[in-house]
């Protein structure tokens, strides 16, 4: 079993929809949890950033965290066709130390 | 210049070539890392500098080769590569505060690596 599993996609969602990502996880040491945008012919950028359990909403993006069932989301409302990308969850145990990547879920919006 | 730079952003090379990847962070930051991203597969982390000391070698072959000469360069060496070595290579550095934790990594735009 990976230790972090994502839906690689592709998820095609018209322009003005909500994009719904997910990723879950086996270790339940993990406590940091983040969501990077990877555009096409670049480096990833980190979107959201959160520890432990719980919700964070930054703008049109809101992550959540439940670590009962170790499972994490992160919804994008009001999607644009900018906001297609490859979408990549990571997480940690502690606050330094290796970053488990999921293997990121393709995203296209469509006007 | 700004953030994480990489080059070249491109390269294809032969079995039997030696190249370098050569990547310069901006940010004034402590620790680096190489990563290889192949289709469909999480990052895989390869090497972490922190204050231009190797502190993590995952397991990777030889014939990739770092050197860290100071806290904003990083170079991966290749030498007698693989095609299966084909694949994004991506460069991240961080500000690592040691027992008070290791902030966001921040990533280049990544070396596109061809192997024939």
């Amino acid at each position: 079993q990976k230790e972090v599993e994502q839906d690689p996609g592709p998820l095609s969602v018209p322009e003005g929809a909500i994009v719904s990502l997910n990723c879950t996880y086996s270790n339940s040491a993990f406590q940091y949890f983040m969501w990077y945008r990877q555009y096409s012919r670049k480096g990833p950028e980190l979107l959201m950033y959160t520890y432990s359990s719980g919700n964070k909403e930054d703008g049109r993006f809101t992550a959540q965290v439940d670590k009962s069932s170790k499972y994490i989301s992160l919804f994008i409302r009001d999607s644009q066709p900018s906001d297609s990308a490859t979408y990549l969850c990571a997480m940690r145990a502690l606050s330094w130390g290796k970053l488990q990547f999921g293997a990121g879920t393709q995203v296209v919006v469509t006007p | 210049e700004t953030g994480v730079t990489q080059t070249p952003r491109h390269l294809v090379m032969g079995m039997t070539n030696k190249k370098s990847l050569k990547c310069e962070q901006h940010l004034g930051h402590n620790a680096m890392y190489w990563y290889k991203q192949s289709a469909k597969k999480p990052l895989e982390l390869m090497f972490v500098y922190s204050l231009e000391e190797r502190v993590e070698n995952n397991s990777v072959p030889s014939r990739f080769s770092p050197e860290c000469p100071n806290s904003s360069h990083l170079f991966l060496h290749l030498h007698t590569l693989q095609p299966e070595d084909s694949a994004l290579y991506l460069c991240a550095s961080s500000q690592d505060r040691g027992d008070r934790g290791t902030d966001t990594q921040y990533f280049g735009p990544g070396t596109r690596l061809t192997v024939l």
